[in-house]
């Protein structure tokens, strides 16, 4: 157990609104992710944290946003959410130079 | 760039029988290379790693030994069960990286009784 927390679990949402996943951690872990999950993707880095209010693009950002105000917490937003958004969304969190994954969030787009 | 290359499934065995999932990565310098696994419904967990050539990583009696040579990272069980039947990544992170980790696309396993 990494100690990572998601939330909300499950979502489904309307075409045009806005979406915050929260990832919460509980040891001050310096790094942080969001990867997304889609079928014959494997899973893709969208954006990650390297310290309080210290963010990156990763592979599939576009769409999407950050924030880091607090070392426990990551959030990713969809400021207007789209269809092909809909996926399974993962925090992680590197530990000793592994990635530890949280359960996952999933996202439904209608 | 970088990139990992892992054969696609579905892969469907009977119970006992062997496990070999490939798997071959390009990279810039010397990566560290992982297998997830993934429950259905649940989020990825870590089963082996390997972070230098000829290191073997192994877990729940999975193995998967580094070869640079040919640059190839694959994993193996000698005696499959039922409750093996998930889905496999094989991934890469190269230092440097920030940890960030390269997938590939996964290897559903389903074991037979």
């Amino acid at each position: 157990d990494a100690g990572i927390t998601q939330s909300p679990r499950h979502k489904v949402t309307e075409t045009g609104t806005p979406v915050t996943l929260r990832c919460h951690q509980t040891e001050n872990h310096r790094y942080m992710y969001w990867y997304r999950q889609d079928p014959g993707h494997g899973l893709r880095l969208i954006h990650y944290s390297y310290g309080v209010k210290d963010t990156d693009k990763g592979e599939v950002s576009d769409g999407y946003s950050v924030s880091r105000s607090k070392t426990e917490d990551f959030l990713l937003t969809l400021e207007s959410a789209t269809s092909s958004q809909t996926s399974v969304y993962f925090c992680a969190i590197t530990i000793l130079n592994t990635i530890y994954f949280g359960e996952g969030s999933w996202l439904t787009v209608v | 760039g970088n990139s990992v290359t892992q054969m696609e499934g579905p892969v469907t065995l009977s119970e006992e029988a062997f496990l070999t999932i490939n798997c071959t990565y390009t990279a810039t310098g010397y990566p560290s290379l992982f297998w997830y696994v993934q429950y259905p419904g649940e989020g990825l967990q870590l089963l082996l790693k390997a972070t230098k050539a000829d290191d073997k990583g192994s877990n729940k009696g999975f193995e998967a030994t580094y070869r640079k040579e040919t640059t190839s990272f694959h994993l193996e069980k000698g005696s499959v069960q039922v409750s093996d039947s998930a889905v496999y990544f094989c991934a890469l992170s190269v230092k440097g990286s920030q940890g960030n980790l390269i997938f590939g696309k996964g290897t559903k396993l389903s074991v037979k009784p």
